[in-house]
């Protein structure tokens, strides 16, 4: 069965800390692994990974992929209060997206 | 502001009653696809279509149906409508399937089943 599991459930951090965000996927037929943050309504957009190895990067955020190992990390560093939110890591098949059920990130001043 | 649309933002309505929750894609996007977001779940994939075919189906419930229309708008019927059915509706759109691409989400419909 195709799934997507992420890690942490949820974190509390201090502004300035970094933080690592992790998505492993379990997939037959495996596209694309992509990025979303939440703030209060709709996902929004983050990232877009096909290649191992190979990091996006905007801003103080990061991420990578590693197809061996069936997982991503998203990085943050000098995090802000603006950064909290639920970050959700999908999966894309060539058909639907699976999406785990997300990583609650709280920044605290 | 991502360019799909959907509405209503707010419903509430009674347990038994029947409720649409309406998406227009963004423009050029083909493909729609509908997700159920509860309090302590993530995004539940309920069902895709394709160019006005359901293209794939994932955990929806027999008392929900969709379809998508020739100007590629989508509409979700729920109905005999369950406390449990309460939740966060969202609908995304993509240019394409079978090809990398990204989801475009709309800003959900909240629905509340009292």
């Amino acid at each position: 069965e195709d799934k997507v599991v992420q890690s942490p459930l949820s974190l509390v951090v201090h502004e300035g800390d970094t933080v690592t965000l992790n998505c492993s996927y379990e997939v037959t037929n495996f596209r694309s692994l992509l990025w979303y943050k939440q703030e209060k309504k709709a996902p929004t957009f983050l990232f877009m990974l096909t290649s191992s190895g190979i990091e996006k990067k905007s801003g103080r955020l990061s991420s990578i992929l590693d197809k061996k190992e069936l997982s991503s990390i998203l990085n943050i560093t000098a995090t802000q209060t603006g950064d909290s939110a639920i970050y959700l890591c999908a999966m894309y098949t060539g058909n639907q997206f699976y999406f785990g059920t997300g990583t609650s990130l709280t920044v605290i001043p | 502001d991502s360019g799909v649309t959907q509405t209503p933002k707010h419903l509430i309505t009674a347990t038994g009653q029947r409720v649409t929750l309406r998406c227009s894609p963004r423009s050029g996007d083909l493909s729609v696809y509908w997700y159920q977001q509860s309090l302590d779940q993530g995004l539940q994939f309920l069902i895709q279509y394709y160019n006005g075919e359901e293209r794939a189906k994932g955990n929806i419930l027999e008392r929900f149906s969709a379809q998508q229309f020739p100007d590629l708008h989508s509409e979700l019927n729920l109905s005999s409508l369950e406390l449990g059915d309460s939740a966060l509706y969202f609908c995304a759109s993509s240019v394409v399937v079978d090809r990398n691409t990204e989801a475009f989400f709309g800003q959900g419909t909240r629905l509340t089943v009292v």
